[in-house]
């Protein structure tokens, strides 16, 4: 079974404070990753790609890739009412298609 | 701009009669995808194309069909339009099979 888990929040930040998503992985076949953006009743919005282990920046974001250990994140500092939305996590197995989480709301509280 | 779109964005519709959704993309992108999103289950494939005349079955292929007859639209067909199939419906594509995917603004289907 093919699994991608996220923790469904909502979690609650404070304007200027660091939001940690995350995400875990159950196929270890997995190769890229995949973090969205979608605001209320609007499509997802592609921030972030990761395709090997470490960080990688963004702007004010942030992956975090560990294949040993199944997980990905994202990181978004000096988080603003904005940025609040459902973040969906999306991992491709390889030869295969997309598998997404079920996404973690995320409020920002001004 | 290139871009992705889908029409119509809102339609209802009555049980058993046959909905098309379209897609279409300017990006001249190879791969499309079909997905729909419902609470409580986040978003789910149903049918995926990697060029034209190919077409694959994803996780929640009943009840569905498209064809790919050229390399910016894959239609999404209802053949018997259920309640199930109540839903917000995406269209998505990308240059490469594993790589970024890039989505439509959406379809809400109500089937009544």
């Amino acid at each position: 079974q093919k699994e991608v888990e996220q923790n469904s929040g909502p979690l609650s930040v404070p304007e200027g404070a660091i939001a940690s998503l995350n995400c875990t992985y159950s196929d270890r076949g997995s190769q890229s990753f995949f973090w969205y953006r979608q605001y209320s009743g609007k499509s997802p919005e592609l921030i972030m790609s990761i395709y090997s282990n470490g960080d990688k920046e963004d702007g004010r974001f942030t992956a975090q890739l560990n294949k040993a250990s199944q997980y990905v994140s994202l990181l978004i500092r000096d988080s603003q009412p904005s940025d609040s939305a459902t973040y969906l996590c999306a991992v491709n197995i390889a030869g295969q298609n997309f598998v997404f989480g079920p996404g973690t709301r995320l409020s920002v509280l001004p | 701009d290139a871009e992705i779109t889908q029409s119509p964005r809102h339609k209802i519709t009555e049980t058993g009669r046959q909905v098309t959704l379209a897609c279409h993309q300017t990006w001249n992108h190879n791969n499309m995808f079909w997905y729909r999103q419902d609470l409580g289950h986040g978003l789910r494939l149903i049918h995926y194309s990697y060029g034209v005349h190919d077409t694959n079955k994803g996780e929640v292929s009943d009840g569905y069909s498209v064809s790919r007859s050229n390399t910016e639209d894959l239609p999404l067909t209802l053949e018997s339009a259920a309640s199930s199939q109540t839903s917000v419906y995406f269209c998505a594509s990308s240059v490469n099979r594993a790589g970024e995917q890039y989505f439509g603004p959406g379809t809400r289907l109500t089937v009544t």
